[in-house]
């Protein structure tokens, strides 16, 4: 059965701190992952994705990794702001199929 | 930048009443889909929709949900009878090509219908 699973469930971090988080899937055969970030009560907005050849990819503070050998996914985010608090989700795409969510990891930034 | 939008951002419906679900996706995209999250629980696909015709659908979009395109901007959700457990927010979401496979096109989502049914 696909599944996408994230650790951890919660993350409480202070402002200016890193921190990583975790994507672990059973999709296959495996397209793409992709990396969401989603407010409270609004959609989805788009951060990373990945295909099988890709290992990492940036957008801004933002650097996901892939190891498709494992698959596994992290996001780490970088010096991190309070508008960083949100849900991150990691989505994973199999051929010719639609996409698999996973429950996501809610972000707290702390001042 | 263009945006998906959704509206109501908020429907209160009783049990067993149809209701509508309306979305205007970004006008160069032609796919288009729906996807909904019950509160506190992941996000799940429903549907997608390219050429004025279902392309895929999950096990929860049975034969109570119903998509449409009904003009060159407007897309649809109709829930013919709803359930409380039909309680959601919705999400639709476009992106100029299919998703699937080995598309790796970015998917933008609306800001979602908030659907209550009591």
């Amino acid at each position: 059965k696909n599944q996408v699973e994230q650790s951890p469930q919660s993350l409480i971090i202070l402002e200016g701190k890193n921190c990583t988080l975790q994507c672990n899937y059973t999709v296959s055969p495996f397209s793409n992952l992709r990396w969401y970030k989603q407010d409270t009560g609004r959609g989805p907005v788009s951060l990373t994705i990945m295909t099988f050849s890709e290992n990492t990819k940036s957008n801004g503070r933002y650097t996901a990794t892939l190891d498709a050998d494992t698959k596994q996914s992290s996001l780490h985010i970088t010096a991190s702001q309070l508008s960083d608090s949100a849900s991150y989700i990691c989505v994973v795409s199999a051929y010719g199929q639609n996409f698999v969510f996973g429950p996501g990891t809610r972000l707290s930034v702390l001042p | 930048e263009p945006e998906v939008t959704q509206t109501p951002s908020h429907q209160v419906t009783q049990m067993g009443q149809e209701v509508i679900l309306r979305c205007v996706p970004i006008s160069n995209h032609l796919y288009f889909y729906w996807y909904r999250q019950i509160l506190g629980q992941k996000v799940e696909f429903l549907v997608s929709f390219y050429n004025n015709e279902i392309s895929e659908k999950s096990e929860i979009f049975d034969d109570q949900f119903s998509v449409e395109r009904p003009d060159g901007s407007n897309f649809t959700l109709k829930i013919r009878s709803t359930k409380l457990e039909d309680s959601a927010m919705y999400f639709c979401a476009s992106s100029e090509r299919f998703l699937a496979g080995e598309g790796t096109d970015t998917q933008y989502f609306g800001p979602g219908t908030r659907l209550t049914v009591l």
